[in-house]
């Protein structure tokens, strides 16, 4: 069966400072991937999907950036944390297009103060 | 494009009542449509999913949703209501066919009272 982790768990940081959130996928092969970001009392924004690897699209401008090493893996990061990035963030899967059923991992709570 | 309203921001119920979260959609195209759940913390779980077959979708933990294309709606419901149903709903719409990424409404949260 598919598995999907996300790391850390929970995350406080400074503004100013760098940030690196990692998302791995098990059980599957080559995946489309997903970082989404949850705001306090919002709905999901999708910030970046990838259908491959080295294949990045950004759905929002933003200090963010996403890469995609190897298959599996789906990381998200930042040179310079601001205090409207504080969130959940939640990485996906799909088997097919982006317009087919995901899978979410277990998300990570980040506080940037 | 498409777009997705969820027409309750919070629903209470007593535990053993029925649920209702209300969802309707605006699509240009034939959709499909999503209910998945969210507990506190934690990632979302897919509950069901509507892709043209069935207009009556049943999902796990007993949900279930028909899609009305006349009424452009997906409505979520439940026949009794659990403690373990407390959570953030959320309906999802995207095309059939085409690129179009997963749209989320902004949630439902259900609380479930003894």
């Amino acid at each position: 069966s598919q598995t999907i982790h996300q790391w850390p768990a929970t995350l406080v940081q400074p503004v100013g400072s760098p940030l690196s959130l990692e998302c791995t996928v098990e059980g599957t092969s080559n995946p489309n991937l997903y970082w989404y970001r949850q705001a306090a009392g919002r709905g999901l924004q999708l910030l970046f999907y990838s259908v491959g690897i080295g294949q990045i699209s950004s759905e929002v401008p933003q200090n963010l950036s996403a890469s995609r090493p190897q298959d599996r893996q789906f990381i998200l990061s930042s040179k310079k944390l601001l205090l409207s990035d504080s969130g959940f963030y939640l990485c996906a899967w799909s088997v097919l297009a982006r317009t087919d059923t995901q899978y979410f991992g277990p998300g990570t709570r980040l506080t940037v103060l | 494009a498409q777009s997705v309203t969820q027409l309750d921001s919070h629903v209470s119920v007593s535990e053993g009542t029925p649920v209702l979260l209300r969802c309707n959609y605006s699509s240009s195209y034939s959709p499909s449509l999503f209910w998945y759940v969210q507990h506190p913390n934690k990632g979302l779980q897919l509950l069901l999913k509507y892709t043209s077959a069935a207009t009556l979708v049943k999902g796990i933990n007993g949900f279930e949703a028909e899609f009305k294309k006349s009424e452009t709606s997906f409505h979520l419901t439940k026949p009794s209501a659990h403690m373990s149903d407390a959570a953030e709903y959320f309906c999802v719409v995207t095309t059939i066919s085409g690129n179009t990424p997963l749209v989320f409404g902004k949630g439902t949260r259900l609380s479930v009272i003894a």
